[in-house]
């Protein structure tokens, strides 16, 4: 139980396009979700909280029209990078948070690798 | 503010032989730990959490994390390793100050030889 998954696992675009994840829980409800991204052979840095129905809460340092994020249903939430740049590149991952469970459960993802030419 | 620091990027053991990976953390208020194993094109999975009650805590695999407060530490250790253990490992922090937000260490890539 407990499965999170992610779309695509990897995905290569050009410069100035938006590219959209997937996080997807597939045997709870999550009523919050978060993005982290992690640089190569570094921490996973949280981007932002998206909980279902209202607007993501961004940390500080995320540019909120750049990263765009949407938690429609209690099992999708979606991360769109608006007109990437190779900067963007990185290693995309999210977790979602059963609804009703304990603050600190978190089940994560397999990552989403972005690479933007 | 709450932080971990590993103290250790690297660590390489031969299998069968004592897993030692360090932790040390920083926090206002009393915090819970864990520690996650992250492997090649998995999701992180969980190994083991703190959160006030027991200060040994055993977790899957055969790994187990020890909370010193007055070392201000957690960590992780494992009698044996196997060659599957090779992994890169996350200390983590999370508090009630943080709104339960989980604030990862820098990692330490475990390498097992045979």
């Amino acid at each position: 139980g407990a499965v999170v998954s992610q779309h695509p696992s990897r995905v290569i675009c050009k410069s100035g396009t938006s590219v959209k994840i997937e996080c997807r829980s597939l045997d709870f409800q999550a009523t919050t979700m978060f993005w982290y991204r992690q640089f190569p052979k570094q921490s996973l840095m949280l981007m932002a909280t998206s909980n279902e129905g209202s607007k993501a809460t961004y940390e500080q340092g995320v540019e909120k029209d750049k990263f765009l994020i949407n938690h429609a249903s209690l099992t999708l939430s979606t991360l769109t990078v608006t007109s990437a740049h190779p900067e963007d590149s990185s290693f995309y991952i999210c977790s979602a948070r059963p609804t009703g469970g304990d603050w600190e459960t978190q089940y994560f993802g397999p990552g989403t690798r972005l690479l933007v030419l | 503010a709450q932080s971990v620091t590993q103290l250790d990027s690297h660590v390489s053991v031969s299998e069968g032989t004592p897993v030692l990976l360090r932790c040390n953390y920083s926090s206002s208020y009393s915090p819970s730990l864990f520690w996650y194993v992250q492997h090649p094109n998995k999701g992180l999975q969980l190994l083991l959490k703190y959160t006030s009650a027991a200060t040994l805590v055993k977790g899957i695999n055969g790994f187990e994390a020890e909370f010193k407060k007055s070392e201000t530490s957690f960590h992780l250790t494992k009698p044996s390793a196997h060659m599957s253990d090779a992994a890169e490992y996350f200390c983590v922090v999370s508090d009630r100050n943080s709104g339960y937000a989980l604030n990862f260490g820098k990692g330490t890539s475990l390498l097992v030889t045979p």
